[in-house]
């Protein structure tokens, strides 16, 4: 069953300290998302690339946020130093040449 | 700015009605349009998605797009408790596997 998997599912940490997020796409995608999630904001795309490659991440604080694709079958997001307002649901997503992505379970994130 | 909009509801319909979840966007551009639910505390799931103006239909659910007036709906028929969730709509413009933007959601709650 292929799916977006993503570590950790849950984090509680310090304001001031990094937050390392990873995904593992869906084997043969070349596409990967990286969406946040508030009440507030709903879905926001953070960032993406495609052939690991960045396209866009005009949605990252650039500051405190960065986005890599170290290689094909994995995708880090980190927030470095964190903030309690970063306290959100980050999810991954992945996609190929056709129309649909799908995503990961989520990364639940409280920054205190 | 592509802004995707839906009421945020709660929708309540009961046991059996059919739900009728409205969706509009700015963008004359996009090419494609998508449904995913959500339930608490877990990620988007696709439903379905419809490229073409008119009806798309999937079991329960019936995808409308209206590209003149920039409005997507999705109607659930013979809705069950288990429908209980949000929905999102999200909207992608030309070309495969760009990001999607996402509405904020359409609480939907069956009663029994």
């Amino acid at each position: 069953d292929a799916r977006v998997t993503q570590t950790p599912r849950h984090k509680v940490t310090e304001m001031g300290q990094e937050v390392t997020m990873r995904c593992q796409p869906i084997l043969g995608h070349n596409t990967v998302f990286w969406y946040r999630q508030t009440m507030m904001q709903g879905l926001e795309l953070l960032a993406y690339f495609r052939n690991r490659a960045p396209l866009d991440d005009s949605g990252m604080p650039k500051d405190r946020f960065s986005a890599e694709m170290p290689d094909a079958t994995l995708a880090t997001l980190k927030i470095q130093p964190s903030e309690p307002r970063d306290s959100a649901v980050y999810f991954c997503a992945s996609g190929s040449s056709g129309n649909t992505i799908y995503f990961g379970e989520g990364s639940w994130l409280t920054v205190v | 700015q592509k802004e995707v909009e839906q009421n945020s509801g709660p929708l309540s319909v009961p046991e059996g009605a059919i739900a009728s979840l409205n969706c509009t966007y700015s963008d004359r551009g996009s090419q494609s349009f998508f449904w995913y639910r959500q339930y608490s505390g877990k990620s988007p799931e696709l439903i379905m998605f419809i490229y073409s103006n008119g009806d798309k239909e999937d079991g329960r659910f019936t995808a409308q797009l209206n590209k003149a007036s920039q409005y997507v709906s999705l109607l659930i028929r013979d809705s069950q408790p288990s429908d209980s969730a949000t929905y999102l709509c999200a909207v992608r413009g030309p070309g495969g596997n760009t990001p999607l933007v996402f509405g904020k959601g359409t609480r939907l709650s069956v009663i029994a």
